[in-house]
Formats: C-alpha cells, structure tokens, sequence
C-alpha cells in the first residue's frame, strides 16, 4: 500500500533556532516527492519537488533532501521565522501519467519568541 | 495569492442536503483536482479533469460529483450530505496532467454539516 509517513507530529522551536522534520515512504513507483507549506486554514504552498535523481533542493532558508534508496526525505529549516509557523506536507508522486499524490499527515511547527 | 480561485469560502448546511462548490483555475492550467481534508487528516486525493475530462479518481463518494466545464471551471458537488463530510475542500490546478508538475491550490471551501 502507497503511505507517507511524517515524523514528529508536531514540533515547537525558538525563533531563530534550525529544525529537520522528517517523511518515510513506500509509494512505488516513485516519481517524484513534495514539499509544502499550510498555513492554518490556506492551502498547501509548494515548496520543493525532488525527482529520484535529486538529492537535495533548497528554496531560501528550506532544504530538502531525498533518499531515495531508503526513501526517506527531510526537511530542514534555518534560522526560523515566526512566519514558518504552520504544517509542512510531503507528498509522494506515484508514476503512472496522471498526478495522483499521496499526502502525509503534516507535521506542525509552531515558533515562538 | 495562487491564482486558483474557490468560492465560496464557508458553507454551512444540514445533513440530507446538496451543495456545490466552485473552482477557477490559474490562467492557462488545464487540469483541475479535488481533494478533501477532514480535521487534522491529510489532504485525500477526490477526482481529477483535464481540459474537461475525468482523468483519474480518487476516494471520491458516489454521493459527490464534479464536472470540468469548457471555460475549465470546476464545480464538486456534494449530495445527500453527512455530519463526516464536514471538512476542508481544496480545489488544484496544474497546467497539464503529468505526475511533475507544479499544483497551485486555492484557498479552500471550508464545509460544516449540522
């Protein structure tokens, strides 16, 4: 069964401070892995899209890397904001021609002062 | 702002009833996607369009359906409503309907069945 799995559920740091949230998965085939951005009541804001031959791409202070071997991604925030507060979602790409994504839970990232 | 516009934002409505719900695309993106997010769950793959066609389906109910119109507007259509469908819709586009491209998502229909 095609799953991504997200890792913690949750997670509060000091603004300022780096953070590393994680995504296992077993969705095969693989085409490619997302991340994005939710605010609280928005939508999803996409991040990063990592293809299998990728291993790591940064969007500003956002770094994700990708593994594929293992299938695990993760992504790791600098020097966090206030703003960075909200759920970070991976999503799996299965290949097949058609975009059916198969989205993780979220991990919730609260900053504070 | 994503360019994918959904309307309306809130919906509240009693079980047994019908709703749509409506959704413009960024300009120049042909497909259109549906999903459904319940309270603290992931975004559940609903259907997808392309250019007006059904193109790949989800865990989509017999009770809802959608339609891509020739201007490439989407509408979902909830019937026979629920309290568990109560949720979070979002409403996608891309601008064809391959597994790498970009979703741009809307903003969301929040739906609450009394």
């Amino acid at each position: 069964k095609n799953q991504v799995e997200q890792s913690p559920q949750s997670l509060i740091i000091l603004e300022g401070k780096n953070c590393t949230l994680q995504c296992n998965y077993t969705v095969s085939p693989f085409s490619n892995l997302r991340w994005y951005k939710q605010d609280t009541g928005r939508g999803p804001v996409s991040l990063t899209i990592m293809t299998f031959s990728e291993n790591t791409k940064s969007n500003g202070r956002y770094t994700a890397t990708l593994d594929a071997d293992t299938k695990q991604s993760s992504l790791h925030i600098t020097a966090s904001q206030l703003s960075d507060s909200a759920s970070y979602i991976c999503v799996v790409s299965a290949a097949g021609g058609y975009n059916k994504l198969i989205f993780g839970a979220g991990t919730r990232l609260a900053v504070h002062p | 702002d994503s360019g994918v516009t959904q309307t309306p934002k809130h919906l509240i409505t009693a079980t047994g009833q019908r709703v749509t719900l409506r959704c413009s695309p960024r300009s120049g993106d042909l497909s259109v996607y549906w999903y459904q997010q319940s309270l603290d769950q992931g975004l559940q793959f609903l259907i997808q369009y392309y250019n007006g066609e059904e193109r790949a389906k989800g865990n989509i109910l017999e009770r809802f359906s959608a339609q891509q119109f020739p201007d490439l507007h989407s509408e979902l259509n909830l019937s026979s409503l629920e309290l568990g469908d109560s949720a979070l819709y979002f409403c996608a586009s891309s601008v064809g309907d391959r597994g790498y491209e970009k979703l741009f998502f809307g903003s969301g229909t929040q739906l609450s069945v009394l």
